[in-house]
């Protein structure tokens, strides 16, 4: 596609339901990576994809967290028994691998997960 | 000990004017690379300008010029000729070889008419 899309762009659930958080990255990216950003601070790391595999997956906060990338294209964050204080924006970004283009990040517009 | 530091929460400039945003950085890798992503306020990340280690000039684009200072681990982002529609937040970021991106807290510049 065009931009790195992600869906939904609005979560609104319940503390203790599952949610998974979709990102569809521009075409021929074989980078992916997830961020979570809480209001009025910097993307925080979570996991980071080189094709299908997960390259490091260090900044998963703990096991409910969980991301796949199947096909390495397409990739999806489950959040299981979500707690209020997973409540953030959650970015996507792609990138190519390999020379300079490799630098350069393009996010998407975010899912902003709200946990009552 | 922080990756990235960026000191200053807000900011305002007159339009027209230039403005330098600070960034400091924490590395002890020799193959790095620095970045500065805008973000309007609807939450879009926009790469702005792009930085390597072994760079021997300071990287520029456009109205954006990166001040460059290895021995101080110092990235500053320089906008000249600020316009209304600088008005974002301002996130400077750095990676270390083929790794992931880390960003700083940000810095909100608010540009005056």
């Amino acid at each position: 596609g065009a931009g790195v899309s992600q869906t939904p762009s609005n979560k609104v659930t319940e503390k203790g339901k599952y949610v998974e958080l979709r990102c569809d990255p521009i075409s021929g990216h074989t980078a992916l990576y997830w961020y979570r950003q809480s209001l009025g601070q910097g993307p925080e790391f979570l996991i980071y994809f080189q094709g299908t595999g997960a390259a490091d997956d260090s900044g998963l906060p703990n096991d409910r967290f969980f991301a796949v990338r199947p096909e390495g294209s397409v990739s999806t964050l489950k959040i299981q028994r979500t707690e209020r204080g997973d409540s953030a924006v959650y970015l996507c970004a792609s990138s190519r691998t390999g020379g300079a283009e490799a630098n350069v990040l393009t996010f998407g517009a975010g899912s902003r997960l709200t946990v009552l | 000990a922080q990756k990235i530091t960026q000191t200053q929460p807000g900011m305002f400039v007159q339009e027209k004017e230039a403005v330098t945003l600070d960034c400091t950085y924490d590395t002890s890798d020799p193959s790095y690379g620095l970045f500065w992503y805008k973000q309007p306020s609807s939450g879009e990340m926009i790469f702005l300008i792009y930085q390597g280690s072994y760079d021997q000039q300071n990287a520029t684009e456009g109205r954006y010029s990166l001040n460059f200072q290895k021995a101080r681990k110092s990235a500053n982002l320089v906008i000249s000729a600020s316009q209304l529609g600088d008005s974002a937040m301002y996130f400077c970021a750095m990676r270390e070889r083929m790794g992931k991106f880390y960003f700083g807290s940000g810095t909100k510049l608010n540009v005056k008419p």
